[in-house]
């Protein structure tokens, strides 16, 4: 089962630079996010998406971009890179559990990517 | 808005030593709250949820009660192990959001534990 693949699992990137980083799922999940996870900070939502061609901001959503033309797919663009955006980058999925109405809902997460801008 | 206070770490205990991670949350409505593990290298895991007050989830000897009245989700295991040494992040969803937001997670700042033989 490969579950939620995050490619790379490292980069580093000058300040300036643009760049793409891929999350697949194979698990027919409607709902999927970008979380960055900062030291203290917990992981905090970049941008989210209920189901393909639907995608919203989260809390921190600026200087990213997001697309999704498939339901397995939901890439994170970084247009500009800042040494702000240093951070390790996790992509989630889950279903929509209707039975439960959504309360038992488990997100399932890639084992993320390491970015560093210099 | 939502949100998620964990207790800041790290915690070192002795193998067999009894754990506590203190979490409470403030919601605007009846959230659903989990217990995420993070392994050194690794993404998060779901290690318990609970879904309604007073649900007590459990799974891996470690366990946590909804407690409405406190809005709190404390993490507790008997006997910790080495292999247990990881993040632990307290975190909730709001269910009747789901369709409209998916299921956006509010997550705590996470709490790291080492365990020492």
């Amino acid at each position: 089962n490969a579950g939620v693949t995050q490619t790379p699992k490292f980069q580093v990137l000058k300040t300036g630079q643009s760049m793409t980083l891929q999350c697949a799922q194979d698990m027919n999940h409607e709902y999927m996010s970008w979380y960055r996870q900062d030291p203290g900070m917990g992981l905090r939502l970049i941008h989210y998406s209920v189901g393909a061609g639907i995608t919203d901001q989260g809390e921190v959503p600026n200087g990213y971009n997001v697309s999704r033309s498939t339901t397995e797919d939901f890439p994170l663009r970084l247009l500009s890179a800042a040494p702000s955006q240093t951070s390790v980058y996790f992509c989630a999925s889950s279903y929509s559990n209707r039975r439960t109405g959504g309360l038992n809902t488990e997100a399932f997460f890639g084992q993320g990517t390491r970015l560093t801008v210099v | 808005g939502d949100s998620v206070t964990q207790m800041e770490g790290p915690v070192t205990l002795s193998e067999e030593a009894f754990l506590t991670i203190n979490c409470t949350y403030t919601a605007t409505g009846y959230p659903s709250l989990f217990w995420y593990v993070q392994y050194p290298g690794e993404g998060l895991q779901l290690l318990l949820k609970a879904t309604k007050a007073d649900d007590k989830g459990s799974n891996k000897g470690f366990e946590a009660t909804y407690r409405k009245e406190t809005t709190s989700f404390h993490l507790e295991k008997g006997s910790v192990q080495v292999s247990d040494s990881a993040v632990y992040f307290c975190a909730l969803s709001d269910p009747s959001l789901i369709k409209a937001a998916g299921n956006k997670l509010t997550f705590g700042g996470g709490t790291r534990v080492l365990v020492k033989p």
